[in-house]
């Protein structure tokens, strides 16, 4: 089993609609849960940081953790066709490792 | 500010040669990360430092590979006798001091291609 998981896509989804990420971790331990998005060539790019359980919100972007589930999600309401790209569900397992899971492929189609 | 740099962007060599691969954090940060990035997968941790000391390398897939930061600043990442299967994104990225859960800020990364 994999430490982080997620399903590799390509996910396609209409302009305006909600686009939904799911991740899920085996290390029961972690505390800290991250979304990155990267674009083809390009490095990855933090957009949402969680620590507790709940929803958190930033603009169309909202990051959902349940920690007894092992279960990370990332809401992209309004999607937009600048928000294709690979989006990277990391988690720190240590004080010092971030284990990232494969990525999800998204594709915003108009 | 400037963020993290990386030389070069692209790297080719032969197999069996040595390269080393360079990385600048963003000033002031004191934890420095090194990964790879293969096609189609997230990043893989290789190393951390925190100052000049390495405080986990257990990512470092082999004793082929080798990294110093020796100021605590700019870090090196060595790789020596270089293999096909080596080719790959190799991403750093640093944070202010290190602690759980604290933003990492991403370079963009060499790419090397092993021939």
């Amino acid at each position: 089993q994999k430490e982080v998981e997620q399903n590799s896509g390509p996910l396609s989804v209409p302009e305006g609609a909600i686009a939904s990420l799911n991740c899920t971790y085996s290390d029961r331990g972690s505390q800290s849960f991250f979304w990155y998005r990267q674009y083809s060539g390009k490095s990855p790019e933090l957009i949402m940081s969680i620590y507790s359980n709940g929803d958190k919100e930033d603009g169309r972007f909202t990051a959902q953790l349940n920690k007894a589930s092992q279960y990370v999600s990332l809401l992209i309401r309004d999607s937009q066709p600048s928000d294709s790209a690979t989006y990277l569900c990391a988690v720190y397992s240590s004080a010092s490792k971030i284990i990232f899971g494969s990525g999800t492929r998204l594709s915003i189609r108009p | 500010g400037a963020g993290v740099s990386q030389t070069p962007s692209n790297k080719v060599t032969e197999k069996g040669k040595y390269v080393e691969l360079r990385c600048d954090p963003i000033s002031g940060h004191t934890a420095l990360y090194w990964y790879r990035q293969s096609l189609g997968q997230g990043p893989e941790f290789l190393i951390y430092f925190q100052g000049t000391g390495a405080a986990d390398d257990s990512g470092l897939p082999n004793d082929r590979f080798f990294a110093v930061r020796p100021e605590g600043s700019v870090s090196t990442l060595k790789i020596q006798r270089t293999e096909r299967g080596d080719s790959a994104v190799y991403l750093c990225a640093s944070s202010l001091t290190g602690t759980a859960g604290e933003t990492q800020y991403f370079g963009p990364g060499t790419r090397l291609l092993v021939l």
